[in-house]
C-alpha cells in the first residue's frame, strides 16, 4: 500500500534553516510528481511546492519562492524540502502528498503523509 | 495564479439534514480537450492528513460515502452531504489542479447544528 512518511520538523530560531523529507513506498515513486503542502495553526491548507517526477520542474507558492527548494532522490524513494530563512509565519504542519504521474499538475493528491510540525519560535 | 473562493466559511447543519458549500476559482478549470473540470474536495479532520473525497469536480474516489457528491463546471462547483452524519464534521477545502500550483479554497468548517 502507498505510504508517505514525513520527517525532520521540529523547533527552529527565526532565520535559520530545516530540511523535511518524505520516505515513500507502496508505488513507483520515480513516475510520480510530489508536492509540499503545509497548514499553520488555526489556518487553512496552503499549497507550497511541487517537483516533477524525474526533478526537472519545479514550482512554488509566492510565499515560499527564492527560500524553499524542493528536491527528490528517486534511487532512494525520499522527497525533500530544505527551508532556509524561516519566518513564524512558515511555523506548519508540513504534508508530503502524490501528485501527478509524470506531469506536475494535472491530477488531485490522493495519498498524504501525517505530517511533520515545523515550529519557527526564538 | 488561480484562487479559489469558498462559501460560507462555516455551516452549522442538522443530522440527517443537507449540507451545501460553495467553490468558485478565479479562471476556468476546465481543459477543453477533454471536457474536465481540474477540481478536488478534500476532508480534514483535527490531527489527521486531508482525504481526497472527489476529483474531477464530481467522481468520489473509491470507498467515499455516496451521501457526498460534487457537481459543477468551469469556475463553479458545489460539495454536497446529502444527509449530514456526526462522522462528518470537518473543514472541507476545494483544489484546483489545472495549474501546477494546486491552489485551494479557505476551507469550510462544517458542524452540528
Amino acid at each position: 500500500q502507498v505510504q508517505l512518511a514525513e520527517s525532520g520538523g521540529g523547533v527552529v530560531q527565526p532565520g535559520r534553516s530545516l530540511r523535511l523529507s518524505c520516505a515513500a513506498s507502496g508505488f513507483t515513486f520515480n513516475t510520480y510528481s510530489m508536492h509540499w503542502v503545509r497548514q499553520a495553526p488555526g489556518k487553512g491548507l496552503e499549497w507550497v511546492a511541487v517537483i516533477s517526477y524525474d526533478g526537472s520542474n519545479a514550482f512554488y507558492a509566492d510565499s515560499v519562492k527564492g527560500r524553499f527548494t524542493i528536491s527528490r532522490d528517486n534511487s532512494k524513494n525520499t522527497l525533500f524540502l530544505q527551508m532556509n530563512s524561516l519566518s513564524v509565519e512558515d511555523t506548519a504542519v508540513y504534508y508530503c502528498a502524490r501528485g501527478a504521474v509524470g506531469a506536475t499538475g494535472g491530477e488531485p493528491n490522493d495519498y498524504w503523509g501525517r505530517g511533520t510540525l515545523v515550529t519557527v519560535s526564538s | 495564479d488561480i484562487v479559489m473562493t469558498q462559501s460560507p466559511d462555516s455551516l452549522a447543519v442538522s443530522l440527517g439534514e443537507r449540507a451545501t458549500i460553495n467553490c468558485k476559482s478565479s479562471q476556468s478549470v476546465l481543459y477543453s480537450s477533454n471536457s474536465k473540470s481540474y477540481l478536488a474536495w478534500y476532508q480534514k479532520k483535527p490531527g489527521q492528513p486531508p482525504k481526497l473525497l472527489i476529483s474531477w469536480a464530481s467522481t468520489r474516489e473509491s470507498g467515499v460515502p455516496d451521501r457526498f457528491s460534487g457537481s459543477g463546471s468551469a469556475t463553479d462547483f458545489t460539495l454536497t452531504i446529502s444527509s449530514l452524519q456526526a462522522e462528518d464534521v470537518a473543514v472541507y477545502y476545494c483544489q484546483q489542479y489545472y495549474s501546477s500550483l494546486h491552489s485551494f479554497g479557505q476551507g469550510t468548517r462544517l458542524e452540528i447544528k
